[in-house]
């Protein structure tokens, strides 16, 4: 699986967008970007994933450069609830057995 | 739906003592994992299964056992509990048919807190 990096830290006010920078440029063409999140210690979820295209869900956006190199996840309307470690993982999809290699991610802190 | 329970939330075990956390999952997801994590560090995984009766191991598999016996549960059984298996540790499952391109997507639990004194 391609590395993947992250700034430690981000801050957002709540209510503007958050967006969270994540640099991957090892990727190989068949592997997707995938995101994470893990509130205060639970067990991490899922947010979204893609693998050349932007991607769009009820929690977030996924934009992805064209040349795969670095993809940015956008929290449109940043709440406080949204306050969390969030790691970007580059794998490939499908297929069997598939690790998740988890870095430190970023620390996104949502203030009223 | 309760999607992956693990149990207990916390425990705290002496030097030498064994334990088994459980994890159950009601999604019929053929694929289970355990992970572990440590202060401010990302998750390790331990053992996985592609479906009953097969497991394999991870990254730090040593000082754990696993077993599948059905699709639904994935306990993880430590053995000789020592300081350095304090953790919180992370149960999760996944649904693959092996098609490339298809999601799996991981499911995790709220995860068992361990001490080891």
């Amino acid at each position: 699986d391609a590395k993947t990096t992250q700034p430690p830290s981000m801050d957002c006010a709540e209510g503007r967008a958050a967006n969270l920078p994540c640099n991957h440029s090892t990727i190989s063409g068949n592997e997707y970007v995938y995101w994470y999140r893990q509130i205060h210690s639970q067990g991490p979820q899922y947010i979204i994933h893609g693998l050349k295209n932007n991607e769009t869900n009820e929690m977030a956006s996924l934009i992805i450069t064209e040349d795969r190199k670095s993809s940015t996840l956008i929290l449109p309307h940043a709440t406080l609830r949204d306050t969390a470690v969030y790691y970007c993982i580059v794998r490939v999809a499908g297929g069997g057995f598939q690790k998740l290699v988890f870095g430190t991610g970023t620390r996104l802190l949502v203030s009223p | 739906n309760a999607g992956v329970t693990q149990t207990p939330k916390f425990r705290i075990l002496k030097i030498g003592q064994s334990m088994t956390l459980q994890c159950t999952q009601d999604m019929n997801h053929n694929y289970m994992y355990w992970y572990r994590q440590d202060p401010g560090m990302g998750l390790k995984l331990i053992y996985y299964s592609v479906g009953a009766g097969i497991t394999d191991k991870g990254e730090v598999p040593n000082g754990y056992n696993v077993s599948r016996s059905t699709t639904e549960d994935f306990p993880l059984r430590l053995e000789l509990a020592a300081p350095s298996q304090t953790s919180v540790y992370f149960c999760a499952s996944s649904y693959s048919r092996g098609l490339a391109g298809a999601k799996n997507i991981q499911y995790f639990g709220a995860g068992t807190r361990l001490s080891v004194l």
